[in-house]
């Protein structure tokens, strides 16, 4: 299954509303999960199940959609949140990723 | 407390094999798969590979069939992961992840990873 995510790259502003999407080449229900990475990092698992925000992640973190289309939304962009979102279809085998939105600073 | 510590840093160099080592202290061992993924310099994250530590049964990305095997021991919850005929392409942090197993209200499993190793830095260069 492959993962395409829009757009690759977005520059924003703190406050701002971020939207990225990933869309799979076929159906994957809700199994979908978000991931954060920082530079030299681990990603960080933020939602599961395409909605299912993880504990301990902050609540403007949302995601959204079924089947083949998906959004990752963050309400109000904070500093600490310029990084890599990837999104992962877990569906079957391959449990393939999206190719990845950097976040950068406006 | 749940934690994935992997070995450290390798270089190699083309056709050799490396062995990287994922240790899981903190949880039941058998009850979690373990899962691979790698991320070349400046590129996203590739799956690699599962295995199931109840079992030792494993699936591997297509593209490495033949030259990845991960196994594991249930004695010290440790997974490995062991490439061979290394190549340049191959330079790559290697991540170890847990997946984890959620159920919703109406009995359907999702999954995740949840933890993630520190990555290993495999550097294949002549």
């Amino acid at each position: 299954i492959q993962l395409t995510q829009s757009p690759s790259s977005l520059s924003a502003s703190v406050g701002d509303r971020v939207i990225i999407t990933c869309r799979a080449s076929q159906g994957i229900a809700i199994n979908l999960a978000w991931y954060q990475q920082k530079p030299g990092k681990a990603p960080k698992v933020l939602i599961y199940a395409a909605s299912t925000l993880q504990s301990g992640v902050p609540s403007r973190f949302s995601g959204s959609g079924s089947g083949t289309d998906f959004t990752l939304t963050i309400s109000s962009l904070q500093p600490e949140d310029f990084a890599t979102y990837y999104c992962q279809q877990l569906d079957n085998y391959p449990r393939s990723f999206g190719g990845g939105t950097k976040v950068e600073i406006k | 407390q749940v934690q994935l510590v992997q070995s450290g840093a390798e270089v190699k160099k083309p056709g050799a094999s490396v062995k990287v080592s994922c240790k899981a202290p903190g949880y039941t061992f058998t009850n979690h798969y373990v899962h691979w993924v790698r991320q070349a310099p400046g590129r996203g994250l590739e799956w690699v590979g599962i295995f199931n530590p109840a079992g030792g049964t494993t699936s591997y990305a297509q593209e490495l069939q033949g030259r990845v095997t991960m196994t594991g021991d249930t004695s010290t919850n440790t997974v490995y992961m062991e490439l061979s005929s290394l190549r340049s392409e191959d330079t790559a942090v290697y991540y170890c992840a847990r997946e984890a197993r959620y159920r919703d209200s109406g009995g359907s499993y999702f999954y995740y990873f949840d933890y993630w190793g520190q990555g290993t830095l495999v550097t294949v260069s002549s």
